[in-house]
């Protein structure tokens, strides 16, 4: 089936640097993407989300960008701190699915 | 304050045994998912139930069951459990109209010994 993938498992910033963790997916039928953020020990939780017809969304220091091309969307988080520390989740759903694929996850460090 | 309660953080199990893993939301959600979340691979949908009694397999439903007697309570399954089960399972629910609104419980760390 469709699957969801990152570029890279792991990344570390300095506190205080922009983040930016990306994904790549393959179904052309997607048309809404999210974000999520899984601290240790807790589910996942949603950051942000963002449609087909729209290819930039932001919200309170973070960005999304999707560049529907070539298959790919970004999560940009401005000013990172120790708090943002977590594994990152894209997922993505084609409007007819009552389901969402999920990508592999991105550890992200922020360093002191 | 929306809740998705899984009713252990941790279990322990033996091959063989029948596994229950109980899953309770507060938020009056028509839809309710089991994932397995193993390192490296994501997320991964077991199974997902639209309404009551309701139930779909997802990607990997071998080796698992579900029921949905009510709204709220959503239950995985394990009938006999292997050592390949062992992983994180992680339940969600969401109203029939909005991915946004997905909210997941804690986890259930299962080790199957």
């Amino acid at each position: 089936g469709e699957s969801v993938g990152l570029h890279l498992p792991t990344l570390s910033v300095q506190e205080g640097d922009n983040s930016i963790i990306n994904c790549a997916y393959s179904n052309s039928a997607s048309d809404y993407f999210i974000w999520y953020k899984q601290e240790s020990g807790k589910g996942p939780q949603f950051i942000i989300d963002i449609r087909s017809n729209m290819d930039k969304r932001q919200g309170q220091r973070v960005t999304v960008l999707l560049n529907k091309t070539v298959k790919h969307l970004s999560l940009q988080i401005a000013a990172t701190q120790p708090g943002d520390s977590a594994v990152y989740f894209c997922a993505e759903n084609a409007g007819s699915a009552r389901q969402l694929t999920f990508g592999s996850g991105t550890q992200l460090t922020v360093l002191p | 304050d929306v809740k998705v309660t899984q009713s252990s953080r941790y279990l322990v199990k033996r091959t063989g045994e029948k596994v229950f893993l109980e899953c309770v939301q507060d938020m009056d959600h028509e839809n309710m998912f089991w994932y397995r979340q193993d390192p490296g691979l994501g997320l991964r949908l077991i199974y997902f139930s639209y309404d009551v009694k309701m139930k779909e397999k997802g990607d990997i439903p071998e080796g698992y069951s579900v029921s949905r007697e009510k709204k709220e309570r959503f239950s995985l399954i394990l009938e006999s459990a292997s050592t390949n089960q062992t992983s994180m399972y992680l339940c969600a629910s969401n109203p029939a109209q909005g991915w946004e609104k997905l909210f997941f419980g804690s986890g259930t760390q299962l080790s199957v010994l």
